[in-house]
């Protein structure tokens, strides 16, 4: 079975500073995709950002992007110029391709302040 | 994005009673739906896969005969929590994946048993 472990349970930053959540993830698949949720209080899930395992080249999108490190089974999320409303819940997830649902880790508290 | 709807978002029962919530994909067929449970501050966890047309799998210490799972069509999955007790009271969160290649969650339901 597949396990995604968030060690942060809280972070903060400064409004407009980088901030980097940690996640890593055990599998024995070769072929799965990862993600990284928020969960504002409204506790939508919103996607925020999505990795294939079988590209090697980062995902980006806008002020988000993360670094897989697949030999390490580490994906980590980057948020830059960080806004008041990133302030979240950020959960990682795993998807694997022969079960198709989603496992997901503990979560990351993460307080932008002004 | 796919849409997926779910209601409702609130609901309060009396112990005893049953209640049942509703996962409807809008735009899209979905085979597969899966329904989480998140207690206050945690993360999500996955209690079943709904299966259109076939019994729902639920994972291990989830009992089938409490939360009963109905996926009767390609849109809508159904989740009835039976003879529900306080400690039933939680955030449940279905989603749907299209393809294998993203979930779509539904707004969440809050339950109150009293």
């Amino acid at each position: 079975a597949q396990t995604v472990t968030q060690s942060q349970p809280e972070m903060s930053v400064q409004e407009a500073e980088t901030v980097t959540l940690s996640c890593t993830y055990d599998t024995s698949e070769n072929n799965y995709y990862l993600f990284w949720y928020k969960q504002p209080p409204s506790r939508q899930m919103i996607l925020v950002i999505r990795q294939e395992a079988y590209k090697q080249q980062n995902a980006t999108e806008n002020r988000f992007s993360v670094n897989f490190q697949k030999a390490a089974k580490s994906f980590s999320l980057k948020i830059s110029d960080s806004q008041l409303g990133d302030t979240a819940m950020y959960f990682c997830a795993f998807l694997s391709y022969n079960n198709n649902d989603m496992r997901f880790g503990a979560g990351t508290r993460l307080t932008v302040k002004p | 994005g796919a849409v997926v709807s779910q209601h409702p978002s609130r609901v309060i029962c009396k112990s005893g009673t049953s209640v049942k919530i509703e996962c409807r994909s809008l735009d899209f067929q979905a085979t597969t739906m899966f329904w989480y449970r998140q207690f206050p501050k945690q993360s999500l966890m996955l209690m079943a896969t709904s299966n259109e047309g076939s019994k729902a799998t639920y994972e291990q210490g989830v009992e089938k005969d409490k939360f009963l799972i109905n996926h009767a069509s390609l849109t809508l999955s159904t989740l009835t929590v039976t003879s529900a007790h306080p400690e039933d009271s939680s955030f449940y969160i279905c989603s749907a994946n299209q393809g294998i290649t993203e979930a779509f969650f539904g707004q969440g339901t809050r339950l109150t048993v009293v």
